[in-house]
């Protein structure tokens, strides 16, 4: 247990459906990422969170992806009118000063665009 | 954040150290080596991290080079559920605001029986 759960574990969606990730860390912790990992590929990441504020958003997020977290504790990632491409895996970490240094990641949501 | 540069794969036998290298060249004054490691189908896990000295915890050893410009993982008695794809990635420490993971390719270990 990382103390971050994701829902749904799998996605599989026709291409041009819309679809939404969850993320709830256990506790409240003021920063929150979400990373993209395609097949073979290290993480990359999307887009971060200092409690409600979206501070950065990487170049990979195209204005078909969007991420809110409402009062700074889960955070939903949704993408629109999917496309094949966006099959991966979507991974969310936390961490805080309550964590030490180091990051804690959930254990993804795959999703699957066909 | 400095670059990294690790094996693509490497082999180990079951009960036997595993010694995952990872040269960072560039590697700037303030910044930590980290090490994560991801399981199959499984999101990252925190092993270790370290500014210059080495250290140890229950799950593996880091060795720092003096010069800073490489590190080793060591898992002491490697067993099968090791396997899995081990990242070296340097950064400042994570208490700083918007400072990211920066994931390479990371080195796939094998531990066999």
């Amino acid at each position: 247990d990382t103390g971050v759960s994701q829902n749904p574990r799998h996605k599989i969606t026709k291409r041009g459906q819309n679809v939404t990730f969850r993320c709830d860390p256990i506790s409240e912790h003021n920063r929150l990422y979400w990373y993209r990992q395609t097949l073979g590929q290290g993480p990359e990441f999307l887009t971060y969170f200092q409690n409600e504020a979206q501070l950065e958003k990487s170049r990979l997020l195209s204005d078909r992806f969007s991420a809110e977290r409402p009062k700074g504790s889960f955070s939903t990632l949704e993408i629109q009118r999917t496309e094949q491409g966006d099959s991966a895996m979507y991974l969310c970490a936390i961490w805080g000063q309550a964590l030490g240094t180091e990051a804690f990641f959930g254990q993804g949501t795959r999703l699957t665009v066909v | 954040d400095a670059k990294t540069t690790q094996p693509t794969s490497m082999d180990c036998a079951e009960g036997r150290a595993a010694n995952l290298p990872c040269n960072h060249s560039t590697i700037s004054g303030n910044e930590y080596v980290y090490w994560y490691r991801q399981i199959h189908s499984q999101g990252p896990q925190y092993i270790i991290h370290g500014l210059k000295n080495n250290e140890t915890n229950e799950m593996a050893s880091l060795i720092i080079t003096e010069d800073r410009k490489s590190s080793t993982l060591i898992l002491p008695h490697a067993t099968l559920r090791d396997t899995a794809v081990y990242y070296c990635i340097v950064r400042v420490a994570m208490d700083n605001a918007g400072n990211m993971l920066t994931f390479g390719g990371g080195t796939r270990l094998m531990v066999k029986p």
